[in-house]
């Protein structure tokens, strides 16, 4: 199985600043065929089903703000919020789509200073 | 618009099997690359992948539970359904049912349904 592995477990925000999360894959999750990596973020708001706010590495699902971006390569990958709000607190999971079985990270809880 | 809706037991013994219905609306699993999937999380913990049966009725599953579950389809009535045997309380977790296009994100979530196992 590929792990994912999420730093950091919990990351205290101040609104309007900046947030990053880091996730690291155990195996590399470009897929030769297409080109594409194949990493996903999702966002659980509290009380919430998770939400999927980036997929295929960089791009925004349909409604999810610019504020947020996904950015990386191989191994190494990263969701950053330029300016963070209150709702954006939650806990945020990166998932590996590559192969079977799909698995995801730990989760990195954001929440406001 | 897609939505997904998960139903079953709230409460089931020790060694019990659970049964899980996802019912879903906003699309079809006749159309190609359609798929419908579980993912569970234990209460404060993360998510865990279990299954997924698509459109052509390919199943897949996760090699750590796959001797304990079933997912099947019932594409007349829009239902997925998902069974787990012998359930211990390290189950109890909220069970969301996914869809999926082809090797796609998880893209649509239903609410969740909470099971706790306990006797």
């Amino acid at each position: 199985d590929i792990v994912m592995t999420q730093t950091p477990l919990s990351l205290p925000v101040t609104p309007g600043e900046p947030a990053s999360i880091s996730c690291r894959s155990s195996q590399g999750l470009l897929e030769s065929d297409d080109g594409d990596t194949y990493v996903d973020w999702y966002l659980q708001k509290p009380g919430q089903s998770p939400q999927l706010l980036i997929h295929t590495l960089s791009f925004r699902a349909s409604g999810v703000p610019d504020r947020f971006s996904g950015s990386g390569s191989g191994t190494d990958f990263t969701l950053k919020i330029s300016r963070v709000e209150a709702e954006d607190v939650g806990v945020y999971y990166c998932m590996q789509r590559i192969k079977f079985p799909l698995t995801f990270g730990g989760g990195t809880k954001v929440e406001i200073k | 618009q897609i939505t997904l809706k998960e139903s079953g037991p709230t409460l089931v013994k020790p060694t019990q099997t659970l049964t899980l219905t996802c019912t879903f609306s906003g699309f079809s699993l006749t159309t190609n690359e359609v798929g419908v999937g579980w993912i569970r999380q234990p209460p404060g913990k993360a998510l865990e992948w279990l299954a997924l049966i698509y459109w052509d009725d390919d199943k897949r599953y996760s090699p750590s539970l796959r001797s304990r579950l079933t997912i099947t389809k019932d594409t007349s009535k829009n239902q997925v359904v998902l069974t787990m045997t012998n359930m211990d309380p390290v189950d109890t977790a909220t069970y969301y049912c996914v869809y999926r296009r082809f090797e796609a994100a998880l893209s649509y979530w239903g609410q969740g349904t909470l099971v706790t196992v306990s006797s």
